[in-house]
């Protein structure tokens, strides 16, 4: 791995489904994050972690859950999935939370129908 | 509330200069950021500045004023592949990031 990964790449879902997004970093950052991107939107944070074992919500949270169980894995779970959380999700790293630049996952495609 | 604005989409001339204005309101300031998005792919990082001024970085130049609460990015001597949208953001008081919606630069030959 080099990097940040995400899987899957695309996905289309059931309205009512549970799924669970990956998101891996190899770089030993403290700090994890997940956004959603919509059409005409800026990035929109979703939830957070400072550093392992900790997680924090941002700004439109519901309907999603994380866990940061180690350094490495930071999965976001859609417990029962919707079609307004159709979008592209990127989870990003970063060394520190404050001013450090943040690396991007390539992104995950999700489509609820 | 917190806010930021930046121009939906610029058209330049290759081997121009081109400047994408952004203003923000956010509770707190900890840094502006500038990140490029090339069409179906994941931002990538440009530049951070926290202090008032300029910081230049090869074709491309980021400016701040805090009291204005206004950023810059320059993009000089434009390449094809310059196309993409470039996305302005703050981190506040919490440390978390407020985005922009972004600008779709078009270059045209």
């Amino acid at each position: 791995i080099a990097g940040i990964t995400q899987a899957p790449t695309s996905q289309i879902l059931a309205a009512g489904r549970r799924m669970t997004l990956r998101c891996t970093q190899d770089m030993r950052h403290n700090a994890m994050y997940w956004y959603r991107q919509d059409l005409g939107l800026g990035l929109r944070l979703i939830h957070y972690s400072n550093t392992a074992g900790t997680t924090g919500k941002g700004e439109v949270p519901d309907g999603y859950s994380v866990s940061r169980a180690n350094t490495d894995d930071f999965p976001l779970t859609l417990a029962s999935a919707v079609p307004s959380q159709t979008s592209v999700y990127f989870c990003a790293s970063s060394l520190a939370v404050h001013g450090d630049e943040q690396f991007f996952g390539p992104g995950t495609r999700l489509t609820v129908l | 509330g917190q806010n930021i604005d930046q121009p939906t989409e610029m058209t330049a001339t290759e081997g121009a200069i081109v400047q994408i204005n952004c203003t923000y309101q956010t509770s707190g300031f900890n840094g502006l950021f500038w990140y490029q998005q090339h069409a179906g792919e994941a931002p990538t990082f440009l530049s951070y500045n926290v202090l008032d001024g300029l910081e230049e970085k090869g074709r491309f130049s980021s400016f701040l004023s805090r009291s204005k609460g206004y950023s810059y990015l320059l993009l000089k001597e434009l390449q094809m592949k310059d196309s993409a949208s470039y996305l302005c953001s703050c981190q506040d008081s919490n440390y978390q990031l407020i985005w922009g919606a972004g600008t779709k630069l078009i270059i045209k030959p």
